[in-house]
């Protein structure tokens, strides 16, 4: 079956800590893999993909088929890093067709 | 660009009565889906569309609902009759078909 699993409903941390936002996923083909963010009364919007292995707002997630995991990493929040994050799989080639985490709120305390 | 605008942001009604969302996609993009937001279950796929098209709505819970695409710039997701268990916000999301969707600001539903 095809799933994604944040296991952390809550993670609050201090300005300046790391953060790591965890994400394992199941699926038998090749995942495309996402980090979506909602932060208060805005819009769900993309943050990152792995396939761009990019570094957006200082987060980055690396895709690791080994353990099956994407999770998303900042070595410093910031207090406007405060979300929710939300970690998604691609199912085939329509990057809408999204099977979503629970998602995990990220408090960042001054 | 406004992105993808829900119409209503917030809808209140009585169980039994016929509820419809509505969504315009952002102008070029062929793909529309249509989401679900609930404390159990999360972010849920319900149906859809490519070139105005229903490809997958197998997402859909049951027979009361339904979701149309009668142009490029336009679709309505209906509850009818609508019950309490229904209450959730729904998501619309559209794609250039690239590997990104872009989410409207949902529709918050309360069904009492």
């Amino acid at each position: 079956a095809q799933r994604v699993t944040q296991p952390e409903k809550l993670l609050s941390v201090f300005k300046g800590a790391p953060v790591e936002l965890k994400c394992n996923y199941s699926y038998s083909g090749s995942p495309e893999l996402f980090w979506y963010v909602q932060y208060s009364r805005q819009r769900l919007q993309l943050l990152l993909r792995h396939i761009s292995r990019e570094s957006i707002k200082g987060f980055t997630a690396d895709l690791n088929k080994g353990e099956t995991s994407f999770h998303l990493k900042k070595p410093f929040a910031q207090e406007e890093d405060s979300a929710m994050y939300y970690c998604a799989l691609s199912r085939g080639n329509q990057g809408g067709k999204l099977i979503f985490g629970q998602g995990t709120e990220l408090s960042v305390k001054p | 660009d406004a992105g993808v605008i829900q119409s209503p942001r917030h809808e209140v009604t009585e169980m039994g009565q016929e509820v419809t969302l509505r969504c315009k996609p952002i102008s070029g993009h062929n793909s529309l889906f249509w989401y679900r937001q609930t404390m159990m279950r999360g972010l849920e796929l319900l149906i859809y569309f490519n070139n105005n098209v229903p490809i997958d709505d197998s997402g859909m819970p049951e027979d009361r609902f339904s979701a149309k695409m009668p142009n490029a710039s336009f679709s309505t997701l209906k509850i009818q009759p609508s019950e309490p268990r229904d209450s959730a916000v729904y998501f619309c999301a559209s794609s250039p078909g690239s590997l990104e969707a872009f989410f409207g600001q949902g529709t918050r539903l309360t069904v009492v």
